[in-house]
């Protein structure tokens, strides 16, 4: 069975940290990766997703997961953080080829103090 | 409209009863979830309708669960015989499905939170 990973519970940063939020997925065949992001008091939105190609995918807000095969993780990075990056993130697979439900991680509550 | 839209966003009941949560998904999109989100399980996936085509009722936890959807787009979540244990916020998602290799993204809608008493 497929399942997803997510190393961090809780992550406390400063402003203008770096950020890397470790996720790993459990899956025999190719899979599709995602990450979505719950901001405080609204609806779960894409981040970023990678299906193929460039193994290193850009999203929105400054955001970058790659994709490394051969340790099934989908690590999603950002350089420098903002206040408004407060929020809590989820990783989510699911298996290529039409079975299309995510299994979906924990999640990480990250929080960014000014 | 132009998101996924849920109703009610707040429901309490009391053991025992039953509850329906509706779901209205983004217009055109063929495919519907439905995922709960409770404390200590995270997101689980529940079911998902894709067209005409049976739905996947895989992830539905007990025969008290149960969902529908009437022509093509709106849902509705039944839970009968309510327990604690299903107190959680209910998130309904629809994708466009344009191909069947599960690359879609996944739009979500603000959840019904259920307290069972």
């Amino acid at each position: 069975a497929q399942s997803v990973s997510q190393h961090n519970h809780h992550v406390i940063l400063s402003e203008a940290a770096s950020l890397e939020l470790g996720c790993n997925y459990s899956y025999g065949g190719t899979v599709n990766l995602f990450w979505y992001v719950q901001y405080p008091g609204q609806h779960l939105q894409l981040l970023l997703k990678y299906f193929s190609g460039d193994p290193l995918v850009k999203g929105i807000k400054g955001f970058e997961a790659e994709f490394i095969k051969s340790k099934f993780s989908f690590n999603l990075r950002k350089p420098s953080v903002q206040w408004s990056d407060t929020a809590e993130y989820f990783c989510a697979v699911n298996a290529a080829g039409g079975y299309n439900k995510l299994i979906f991680g924990a999640g990480t509550r990250l929080a960014v103090h000014p | 409209g132009a998101g996924v839209s849920q109703s009610p966003s707040n429901k309490v009941t009391e053991k025992g009863k039953d509850v329906e949560l509706r779901c209205d998904p983004i217009s055109g999109h063929t495919a519907l979830y439905w995922y709960r989100q409770s404390l200590g399980q995270g997101l689980e996936f529940l079911i998902y309708f894709q067209g005409n085509s049976a739905p996947d009722k895989s992830g539905l936890p007990s025969d008290r669960f149960s969902a529908e959807r009437t022509g093509g787009s709106v849902s509705t979540l039944t839970i009968q015989r309510t327990q604690q244990e299903d107190s959680a916020v209910y998130l309904c998602a629809s994708s466009s499905q344009r191909d069947r290799a599960g690359t879609d993204t996944q739009y979500f809608g603000p959840g019904t939170r259920l307290t069972v008493l």
